[in-house]
């Protein structure tokens, strides 16, 4: 079956633009995560959803990123007036919920110039 | 202090040894624990599971310590597809996120 994908997969914008980050999670799964993961470190957790409300977003750095997860599937990263900082590989996994196993998508490249 | 904390390596070791990474983690309150293996600008893929008891896989151990708050991995008979940087996972349970270690870096050598 189809595993999580997740849209665009290399992205450039420039400093101060607006970008949205799409992620497919595999069907069924209730749990979705973004991570944001850079250079030689591990993926640093960003916001969990169970279903459509986000369950703990505290990972989010600031009010410039926001997620949204409307029908309980497909979800979408916004990253608003980028930052050079915030270039770095976006990832996004699902779960079936609880502390299973995450399928991790193939992440999105941003960069910010 | 970070929640989970593993050493970043590079281990570079002969195909066929041995190799072990540990992994300690700082809430006890932890509940579950997973070994990821990540390849070069890929995602990481799950590896393993750590289980209280012990578990193996073919060629790869992971215990827990809970006492001493680690985990460990063992590799046995090294190959040169085992070289990626494994990651150290610590969840507290159901509802809460996943905590990622840097990961540590292997290469196996021919």
């Amino acid at each position: 079956g189809a595993g999580v994908s997740q849209t665009p997969s290399n992205k450039v914008t420039e400093k101060g633009k607006y970008v949205e980050l799409r992620c497919d999670p595999i069907s069924g799964h209730t749990a979705l995560y973004w991570y944001r993961q850079s250079l030689g470190q591990g993926p640093e957790f960003l916001i969990y959803f169970q279903g459509t409300g986000a369950a703990d977003d505290s990972g989010l750095p600031n009010d410039r990123f926001f997620a949204v997860r409307p029908e309980g599937s497909v979800s979408t990263l916004k990253i608003q007036r980028t930052e050079r900082g915030d270039s770095a590989v976006y990832l996004c996994a699902s779960s079936l919920g609880g502390a299973r196993e995450q399928f991790f998508g193939p992440g999105t490249r941003l960069t910010v110039l | 202090r970070k929640e989970v904390e593993q050493d970043p390596g590079p281990f570079n070791v002969p195909e066929g040894a041995t190799v072990a990474f540990n992994c300690t983690y700082s809430n006890s309150a932890s509940q579950s624990f997973f070994w990821y293996r990540q390849d070069c600008r890929k995602e990481p893929k799950l590896l393993m599971s750590v289980y209280s008891s012990g578990n193996e896989d073919g060629r790869f151990t992971a215990q827990l310590n809970r006492a001493s708050q680690y985990i460990s991995l063992l590799i046995r008979d090294s190959k040169l597809s085992d070289s990626a940087t494994y990651l150290c996972v610590v969840n507290r349970g159901a509802g809460n996120q996943f905590y990622f270690g840097t990961g540590t870096s292997l290469t196996v050598i021919p």
